[in-house]
């Protein structure tokens, strides 16, 4: 079965500091993997994504490291802000295949 | 553009009753999938329509649950004889490419619709 695993389930970060949360995927055919972001009352919108040809990926705060050996890859919130607060999840898609998603991490970002 | 548009936003049926949920894709968008999310939990994928087709409905459960993409007007979740475990928030969203094509399959969700059964 085709799953995403992602942590944490929850997570605290001071303003300022670097929020970080970890995917792991199983199925080595998924080529492309985007996060979403969700604020309450919100559908998810998409905020980055990555294929697995390259290592890693930055937009402004946001990026994503891909360790394609260990089938994992990270989002890294630099600078964290409290405006970042919200729930983001992790998604891996096969070619234009349905998306699978992780389990989502509620992000805090304390003032 | 208006995005993906949902309606209603909230619903709430007492046990027994239908609900309909409706979802009008972004402009230009063919492909309309609707996923679920259960509190505190991600999201599940439930049906894939292109316009009067079904294309990948491997999520939906097997009773109960009908969706449809009509040649004309907003795809439509059906849930009869909703149950509380019915409840939850069910997103719809819309994309250029769909499953067959070539690119990464970007979706835009909508806002989704909340689903409270008594």
């Amino acid at each position: 079965q085709q799953q995403v695993k992602q942590s944490p389930q929850s997570l605290i970060v001071q303003k300022g500091g670097i929020s970080i949360i970890n995917c792991a995927y199983e199925n080595t055919a998924f080529d492309y993997f985007p996060w979403y972001q969700q604020f309450p009352g919100k559908g998810p919108a998409l905020l980055i994504a990555i294929r697995p040809d390259v290592s890693e990926k930055k937009e402004g705060r946001f990026t994503i490291s891909f360790n394609k050996s260990a089938k994992q890859f990270s989002l890294h919130i630099m600078d964290s802000q409290p405006g970042d607060s919200a729930t983001y999840f992790c998604a891996a898609v096969k070619g234009a295949q349905k998306l699978v998603f992780g389990q989502g991490t509620r992000l805090t970002i304390n003032p | 553009n208006a995005g993906v548009m949902q309606n209603p936003r909230h619903l709430v049926r007492r046990r027994g009753q239908e609900a309909r949920l409706r979802c009008s894709p972004m402009k230009g968008h063919s492909h309309v999938y609707w996923y679920r999310q259960l509190p505190e939990e991600g999201l599940k994928f439930m049906v894939y329509l292109q316009k009067e087709n079904i294309i990948d409905e491997s999520g939906m459960p097997k009773e109960r649950f009908s969706a449809e993409f009509p040649k004309e007007g907003p795809s439509i979740l059906r849930i009869q004889q909703v149950v509380r475990g019915d409840s939850a928030a069910y997103f719809c969203a819309s994309s250029l490419l769909g499953t067959g094509q070539s690119g990464a399959n970007v979706l835009t969700f909508g806002a989704g619709s909340r689903l409270t059964v008594l």
